[in-house]
């Protein structure tokens, strides 16, 4: 069974700064994708960013980017120059053979001005 | 506007009553999914379905059932064999074709709260 293991407490982050959303995964397909989603208060996810595990380079979206570390089964999520309304939840989640996502229970950013 | 819709928004629910909520997606997509999400908690899977007329129960699907008579739609149903039902339910769905990073797109929710 696939597990994805979010273990920080909540985060506080001043605006313009960056921040580091871990996330680490256990799995014994040899392929398999993960997803990043961000979940604002009024209860939506919203896709953020995807990494394949053949994946050579590490995914960027915008202000989104994967720190992909296969060995170390972790894929962190880095938020560039945060903004007010990064605030949220962040789940991180990976996809099994029948497109099943398996979500991590998350991690809470509130970003300070 | 292509999307998923999920109505209603909130509903309550006496204890015994079979309630039922409403998935519908514009966007051809394949493959539709439920999730409950608990507070604090990720999500976890209901119930999905890949094809019309079949589905696949998830991790949490007791309790639960859905239909799948078209592609656009697919409606959970909250019997009251749940015992603890109050919680905020999540409809998805996906292409399946095109590799495996084609993410989920989510629905805005229904909070099921018991009277």
């Amino acid at each position: 069974a696939q597990k994805i293991t979010q273990t920080q407490p909540g985060m506080f982050v001043q605006e313009k700064e960056a921040v580091t959303l871990d996330c680490t995964y256990d799995t014994s397909d040899p392929s398999y994708g993960l997803f990043w989603y961000k979940q604002p208060s009024s209860g939506e996810m919203i896709f953020l960013i995807y990494q394949g595990s053949y994946d050579q380079q590490n995914a960027t979206e915008g202000r989104y980017s994967l720190n992909f570390q296969k060995a170390r089964k972790s894929a962190n999520l880095v938020i560039s120059a945060s903004q007010l309304g990064d605030s949220a939840m962040y789940f991180c989640a990976m996809k099994d053979g029948n497109n099943r996502l398996a979500f991590g229970k998350g991690n809470q950013v509130v970003v300070i001005p | 506007d292509g999307g998923i819709t999920q109505s209603p928004k909130y509903l309550f629910r006496k204890e015994g009553q079979n309630v039922t909520l409403s998935c519908e997606q514009n966007l051809n997509h394949d493959a539709m999914y439920w999730y409950r999400q608990d507070p604090g908690q990720g999500l976890r899977l209901i119930y999905y379905s890949q094809i019309v007329n079949d589905f696949q129960k998830g991790d949490i699907a007791e309790g639960y059932s859905v239909s799948r008579e078209k592609k656009e739609s697919f409606p959970l149903t909250v019997t009251s064999a749940q015992k603890n039902p109050t919680a905020f339910y999540l409809c998805a769905s996906s292409i399946l074709a095109g590799g495996d990073n084609q993410p989920q797109h989510f629905g805005d929710g229904t909070r099921l709260s018991i009277l």
